[in-house]
C-alpha cells in the first residue's frame, strides 16, 4: 500500500488534456515538494517534474505540475501516443524517506 | 554523458545475501546524495535508502532497515547495497538514482529471491 494516493489509470485521446492526481498528508506533500516521474514500458523512471512545478531540461512544456496543501497534480496537454506510460508522484516525508504514489497508467486512446 | 549502471543482481535463495553495485560516470559523484529504489514485478516504485555525499548520513525505509546496508566509495565513483536475510518479497528490479530529486536513474538490476 503506497503512502501517496494516485488513481490506478487514466486515458485520453490524442490532443486532449489529462490530469493525474496525487494525495498525501501533512507529513509528506504538506511539508515538502513533489516530484513526478514518467516510466515508459520496460524502461527506468525518468524525472518529469521537480519541486512541484519545475521541468528538467528537455521535458516538453506540455507537462506541468501543481501542488496545493496535501495534494498535487500532473497535467499533460496536447496528448501524444508517446506519452503512454506509468506516472508516479513522490515526496520526502518527515522521516527523510521518499514516499511514492502507487502509479497511474496513462493510456492514449 | 551522465550515467548510472547497476550490477550484481541474480538469483538467490531465501535467507541469502547479495551485494549490488552502481557505477557512476559523467558527473562529480562525490557531490551528490545517492539512493536505491526498487520495483517488484508489476508493482510500483519503493524507495529503500539514501546516503550523504561523504557517507556520514544514511536513511532507510522500515522494510529493509537492519537487513540492507547502503554504502559508497567516492574514489571508485560507486554506490553499493548490501542485502542480507533476503525474502521472496525482495524480488524486484533495483535502481540507483542520484540526488534528493532522483534526477538520474540507472537501468536497473534484477534480484530474484527463490528456492
Amino acid at each position: 500500500q503506497s503512502v501517496l494516493t494516485q488513481p490506478p489509470s487514466t486515458s485520453g485521446a490524442p490532443g486532449q488534456r489529462v490530469t493525474v492526481s496525487c494525495s498525501g498528508s501533512s507529513s509528506d506533500i504538506g511539508s515538502n515538494t513533489v516530484n513526478w516521474y514518467q516510466q515508459l514500458p520496460g524502461t527506468a523512471p525518468k524525472l518529469l517534474i521537480y519541486s512541484n512545478n519545475q521541468r528538467p531540461s528537455g521535458v516538453p512544456d506540455r507537462f506541468s505540475g501543481s501542488k496545493s496543501a496535501t495534494s498535487a497534480s500532473l497535467a499533460i496537454s496536447g496528448l501524444q501516443s508517446e506519452d503512454e506510460a506509468d506516472y508516479y508522484c513522490a515526496a520526502w516525508d518527515d522521516r527523510l524517506n521518499v514516499v511514492f504514489g502507487g502509479g497511474t497508467k496513462l493510456t492514449v486512446l | 554523458e551522465v550515467q548510472l549502471v547497476e550490477s550484481g543482481g541474480g538469483l538467490v535463495q531465501p535467507g541469502g545475501s547479495l551485494r549490488l553495485s552502481c557505477a557512476a560516470s559523467g558527473f562529480t559523484f562525490s557531490g551528490y546524495w545517492m539512493s536505491w529504489v526498487r520495483q517488484a514485478p508489476g508493482k510500483g516504485l519503493e524507495w529503500l535508502a539514501n546516503i550523504k555525499q561523504d557517507g556520514g548520513e544514511k536513511n532507510y525505509v522500515d522494510s529493509v532497515r537492519g537487513r540492507f546496508t547502503i554504502s559508497r566509495d567516492n574514489a571508485r565513483n560507486s554506490l553499493y547495497l548490501q542485502m542480507n536475510s533476503l525474502r521472496g518479497e525482495d524480488t524486484a528490479v533495483y535502481f540507483c538514482a542520484r540526488d534528493w530529486q532522483l534526477d538520474v536513474w540507472g537501468q536497473g538490476t534484477t534480484v530474484t529471491v527463490s528456492s
